[in-house]
């Protein structure tokens, strides 16, 4: 059984476009997040979610917007791809906050725009 | 600003023993991790530290100087399936995440 699962696994799609990718966690955990890993392999925090409240958006373009249902879903739409948002997107979940906050990660979305 | 400095790439035979270095300059320090990272795979956690010292799970060691801003990773009997990339990532003041790029590691039979 999947701890979290996101879909799409790949997406490739045309620039100007709207897609989004869907998240889920079944650990039963109060915190989901949302990473973009480039091709130079950093990994950018872009939103976090406590009990489905937004507590962490860093300085991302307007165009990515979450949505959090509910404390085990976190989906992210984008609108108006560019070139530069092609990556690996990765969703995770963990416990809390603080402290030894591990993090446990989706199988991660790869996003290509032409 | 925040800084995680970690090498790009390290070679090492199987078998051998390989120690991957990390230092950090955070506001704030609240917990150091580790995680190990296939290619085309998710990221899954392998240690934390938050006091100084060594802490040993199996084959791998991560240790810890806070007063250095400084961690290592340490893989003993190294197999061809420890060939991954390791993230060293700092928990800051405001228990957000900080990630370094990560070092590939090759092993080599």
């Amino acid at each position: 059984d999947t701890a979290v699962s996101q879909t799409p696994k790949y997406l490739v799609t045309q620039m100007g476009n709207d897609k989004s990718i869907k998240c889920e966690q079944n650990l039963g955990h109060d915190t989901m997040y949302w990473y973009k890993q480039d091709s130079k392999k950093f990994l950018k925090i872009m939103f976090s979610y406590n009990n489905k409240e937004l507590i962490i958006n860093e300085t991302v373009p307007n165009r990515f917007s979450p949505k959090s249902p509910d404390k085990a879903h976190l989906n992210l739409h984008i609108n108006s791809l560019e070139l530069g948002d092609s990556a690996v997107y990765f969703c995770a979940s963990s416990q809390g906050l603080a402290g030894a906050n591990v993090l446990t990660f989706g199988a991660g979305s790869r996003l290509t725009v032409l | 600003g925040q800084n995680i400095d970690q090498p790009t790439e390290m070679t090492a035979t199987e078998g051998a023993i390989v120690q991957i270095n990390c230092t950090y300059q955070t506001s704030g320090f609240n917990g150091l991790f580790w995680y190990q990272q296939h290619a085309g795979e998710a990221p899954t956690f392998l240690s934390y530290n938050v006091l100084d010292g060594l802490e040993e799970k199996g084959r791998f060691s991560s240790f810890l100087s806070r007063s250095k801003g400084y961690s290592y990773l340490l893989l003993k009997e190294l197999q061809m399936k420890d060939s991954a990339s390791y993230l060293c990532a700092v928990m800051d003041s405001n228990y957000q995440l900080i990630w370094g790029a990560g070092t590939k590691l090759i092993i080599k039979p």
